[in-house]
């Protein structure tokens, strides 16, 4: 079965660092593209970035350059989301996608499945 | 940036209703549209990609059309699992922005 399995929930303090995981099960992790999403609580989905483990190749949304980093290891099939210091504000759920793609009527398509159940990082003094 | 805006942003409906949200780029995306269905305390589930094709194993109620600009998600007949978030994305960027979101409520 193809599923990704993240780590589980955090409690952190303002300023402290954090790394959360995502394990890929069942496919070959080198030959898709995970991304990372947010969920505030009680809100919609942002997009954070995405990562090509096999040459770890990076791409960031805007509004996430530089405010967390995007990482894998594909010799354990992972990829991870870390911060080097967090805020009450990185408070959400996060979750990890895999990017399947392909073409359809000339155009070379991609979507997110299947996704992370989800980790949940408290940020709170 | 591409914006994308859904409409509407929450719904009341019962059992066996038809409906349709509405999700419109600020930009031409072709077809690089994908569906979400999100329930709560879940995560998201694709529904649809490429603005019209169904994801193997979601029900066939389900359907998307669309392109350019303007696109659909049709639920045929309101099944009671149904009862959830909807949220479209476009794949057209690496920014993959995510509309915000439908949430259908029992009436």
């Amino acid at each position: 079965e193809v599923q990704l399995v993240q780590s589980g929930a955090e409690v952190k303090k303002p300023g402290e660092s954090l790394k959360i995981s995502c394990k890929g099960y069942g496919f070959s992790f080198t030959e898709y593209w995970i991304g990372w999403a947010r969920q505030k609580p009680g809100k919609g989905l942002e997009w954070m970035g995405i990562i090509f483990p096999r040459d770890s190749d990076t791409r960031y949304s805007p509004s996430f350059q530089g405010q967390v980093i995007i990482s894998a290891d594909k010799s354990i099939s992972t990829a991870y989301l870390q911060w080097s210091s967090l805020k009450a504000s990185d408070t959400a759920m996060y979750y990890c996608a895999r990017r399947p793609s392909g073409w359809n009527n000339g155009y070379f398509v991609n979507w997110f499945d299947p996704w992370g159940q989800g980790t949940l990082v408290t940020v709170s003094s | 940036d591409i914006q994308m805006t859904q409409s509407p942003s929450s719904l009341s409906v019962s059992v066996g209703d038809r409906l349709t949200i509405t999700c419109r780029a600020s930009q031409n995306i072709n077809t690089y549209l994908n569906w979400y269905q999100q329930q709560s305390g879940k995560a998201p589930k694709l529904l649809i990609y490429a603005a019209s094709i169904l994801q193997s194993g979601v029900p066939s109620r389900f359907s998307g059309s669309g392109s350019g600009t303007e696109f659909t998600l049709t639920i045929s007949s309101l099944q009671p699992e149904d009862f959830a978030s909807y949220y479209c994305q476009e794949s057209y960027t690496t920014s993959y922005t995510f509309g915000q979101g439908t949430v259908l409520e029992i009436k």
